[in-house]
């Protein structure tokens, strides 16, 4: 089971790129990173996922360092709709484990 | 297109009674998902169906918790004699399982019930 570990809160102000970072120390070698997003009173949303190195999207970046023991979710240009819990996931076909979400990281985005 | 529904959106019940949440997938979408989420706290796996493989049950907090999924479409997930700890916002998510085994695939959530025991 590759248990995530992710700060509970952020802060940063409009224009700013934000850096969430996760570590999971123990992923496997079939294991995905994904990364969700949720507002409150809705149910999360897809960000971005990615197996290593890095992956790009419209929303986001996602840099994966060789050792995959963290990851670095990067949201360029913050706006204040961005705040929001981010949530950092370990996914694989081996099992049901990492579907267990964690408290996340609560970003708070400030004028 | 339309989105994962699931009803009713709020329910509130007694200690003790039973309680019926559905949940309505995207329309081909062969994998479900049922998720807790306590106030202030992460999603909770729960269960999780696959076409018409045995369903994923290592989730369910204990045997007051059940699930079906009828015809690979419409779950439903009953708690028989409610705890005033089975308040929670109950979250359900629907994939396309494009790879065979695999729990990479986006995962695309409803709006959830929010279920409070009184």
């Amino acid at each position: 089971l590759a248990k995530t570990t992710q700060p509970i809160s952020m802060d940063s102000y409009e224009g700013q790129e934000v850096n969430i970072t996760c570590s999971h120390n123990n992923i496997a070698t079939n294991d995905y990173i994904t990364w969700y997003q949720q507002f409150p009173s809705q149910g999360p949303r897809f960000i971005i996922q990615g197996y290593k190195t890095k992956v790009t999207n419209e929303v986001a970046s996602l840099f994966i360092p060789a050792d995959r023991k963290s990851s670095t979710l990067s949201l360029p240009r913050v706006s204040l709709s961005d705040t929001a819990v981010y949530y950092c996931l370990v996914v694989s076909g081996g099992g049901a484990d990492g579907l267990t979400f964690g408290k996340g990281t609560h970003l708070i985005i400030q004028p | 297109g339309a989105g994962v529904s699931q009803s009713p959106s709020n329910k509130v019940t007694e200690k003790g009674k039973d309680v019926e949440l559905r949940c309505d997938p995207i329309s081909g979408h062969t994998a479900l998902y049922w998720y807790r989420q306590s106030l202030g706290q992460g999603l909770e796996f729960l269960i999780y169906f696959q076409g018409n493989s045995a369903p994923d049950k290592s989730g369910l907090p204990s045997d007051r918790f059940s699930a079906e999924r009828t015809g690979g479409s419409v779950s439903t997930l009953t708690i028989q004699r409610t705890q005033q700890e089975d308040s929670a916002v109950y979250l359900c998510a629907s994939s396309k399982r494009t790879a065979s085994g695999s729990f990479t695939d986006t995962q695309y959530f409803g709006p959830g019930t929010r279920l409070t025991v009184l």
